[in-house]
């Protein structure tokens, strides 16, 4: 089965300052990357998402970035502030939003004010 | 409600003892996961439902989980004989669309936190 796995564990950066959290992926069939924000006793919030058929996409502050021949995905967030604070989660699928995900085990980032 | 709602938020169970965890999806929704959370974890899959048919359990622990949801929209997640490795958070999540549907968001509950003594 698919196995994902998100380095480094965790993250501290001075506010203002970019984030770049990477994940590596097993399973080449895997088309649909979604990238999840989870604040403490929270629920997983989706902050965006990626398929396979794209290497970028962007959202304001927040982009990812997927490469398939490496089979590796990464978010990267500019401008950072202290509300980026939180557990960040990678996962990955092989069927779309709709089939099951498989999630890495999560980063927390610390943005210091 | 407009977002997917779980009840009960937290339950102690003592060793042995049955609990049962809801899912209220939200209105309309065809896909209905479960997930388990273990601390400092990410969540991992425990059951699939389009509408009302269980198309996978494979994530399922143990022959002591059971999830079943009979008219396609609430879901309820059993857990017999309850052990000391279940204590995790439980994670209800919904989306629009089946398997074969469009493109969708997953939406999460804010989970059931399950401490067994």
């Amino acid at each position: 089965g698919e196995n994902v796995e998100q380095h480094p564990s965790t993250l501290s950066v001075q506010e203002g300052d970019s984030a770049v959290i990477k994940c590596t992926y097993s399973d080449s069939a895997s088309n649909y990357f979604p990238w999840y924000k989870q604040e403490l006793g929270k629920r997983p919030q989706l902050i965006i998402d990626i398929r396979s058929n794209v290497g970028e996409k962007k959202d304001q502050r927040i982009a990812v970035t997927l490469n398939k021949t490496a089979k590796h995905f990464s978010l990267h967030i500019t401008e950072t502030q202290p509300e980026d604070s939180a557990v960040y989660f990678c996962a990955a699928s092989i069927s779309g939003a709709n089939s099951k995900l498989t999630f890495g085990k999560g980063i927390t980032l610390s943005v210091r004010p | 409600g407009a977002g997917v709602s779980q009840s009960p938020r937290y339950k102690v169970a003592k060793r042995g003892q049955d609990v049962a965890l809801r899912c209220d999806p939200i209105s309309g929704h065809v896909s209905l996961f479960w997930y388990q959370q273990a601390l400092g974890q990410g969540p991992e899959f425990l059951t699939y439902f389009q509408n009302e048919a269980q198309l996978d359990k494979s994530g399922l622990p143990s022959d002591r989980f059971f999830a079943e949801r009979p008219e396609g929209s609430v879901s309820t997640l059993k857990i017999q004989r309850t052990q000391q490795e279940d204590s995790a958070v439980y994670l209800c999540a919904s989306s629009l669309f089946g398997l074969a549907g469009g493109t969708g968001e997953l939406f999460f509950g804010e989970g059931s936190r399950l401490t067994v003594l």
